[in-house]
């Protein structure tokens, strides 16, 4: 069964912190990754996609890397900042057709 | 350039009654993806639509739910005789034509509650 984990479910880490979040999938034969951010009551922002192709994808303080042969990605964040708190989801598109299986997402608090 | 627009935000419907939701994609978009997040689970895929096509059905429920993407106007996800199981966000989705790679543009999502 194709499945995305995301662990921890929440973290709370203090300004100026570098964030890592994580995500794990089961089958390597991914077509592409996508890094959403979520606010409360509010839809998903595209962050960044990395192609099955690419090892990482880079925009501002933001960094994504993909581990195929492991079924890992890594959302980096730099310098984190308050107005980073948000829900972060991960989700992989293992069909031709663009269908996106979604992890639990990670929720994330920056305290000043 | 405007982003994906779903209307309404939010819809409050009795059990029996039909809901309606409203996406009209991003301009020079025309691929239209509906999804549920119901109440502390994660986004769920329910359909793929190109113009006046269903691509993609699997994630829809087998009955009272429907979903069209006409040539003409917004893509609409038709739920009939609603149940209090119904109450979720469904958001929406688009992405422009070119293939797999192409990222997708969620809207804001309805809130759907069934009282």
């Amino acid at each position: 069964k194709q499945e995305v984990t995301q662990i921890p479910a929440a973290l709370s880490v203090p300004e100026g912190e570098n964030l890592v979040l994580n995500c794990s999938f089961t089958d390597s034969a991914i077509y592409n990754l996508q890094w959403f951010r979520q606010d409360p009551g509010k839809g998903l922002t595209s962050l960044l996609l990395i192609q099955s192709s690419q090892r990482e994808q880079t925009s501002g303080r933001l960094n994504a890397s993909l581990d195929k042969s492991s079924g890992r990605s890594t959302l980096y964040i730099a310098a984190s900042q308050p107005g980073d708190s948000a829900t972060y989801l991960c989700a992989v598109n293992w069909s031709a057709g663009n269908k996106l299986t979604f992890g639990g997402g990670t929720r994330v608090l920056v305290k000043p | 350039n405007a982003g994906v627009m779903q209307n309404p935000r939010h819809l409050v419907r009795r059990r029996g009654q039909e809901a309606r939701l409203r996406c009209s994609p991003m301009k020079g978009h025309s691929h239209v993806y509906w999804y549920r997040q119901l109440p502390e689970e994660g986004l769920k895929f329910m359909v793929y639509l190109q113009k006046e096509n269903i691509i993609d059905e699997s994630g829809m429920p087998k009955e009272r739910f429907s979903a069209e993407f006409p040539k003409e106007g917004p893509s609409i996800l038709r739920i009939q005789q609603v149940v209090r199981g119904d109450s979720a966000a469904y958001f929406c989705a688009s992405s422009p034509p070119g293939g797999v790679n192409q990222p997708q543009h969620f809207g804001d999502g309805t809130r759907l509650s069934i009282l």
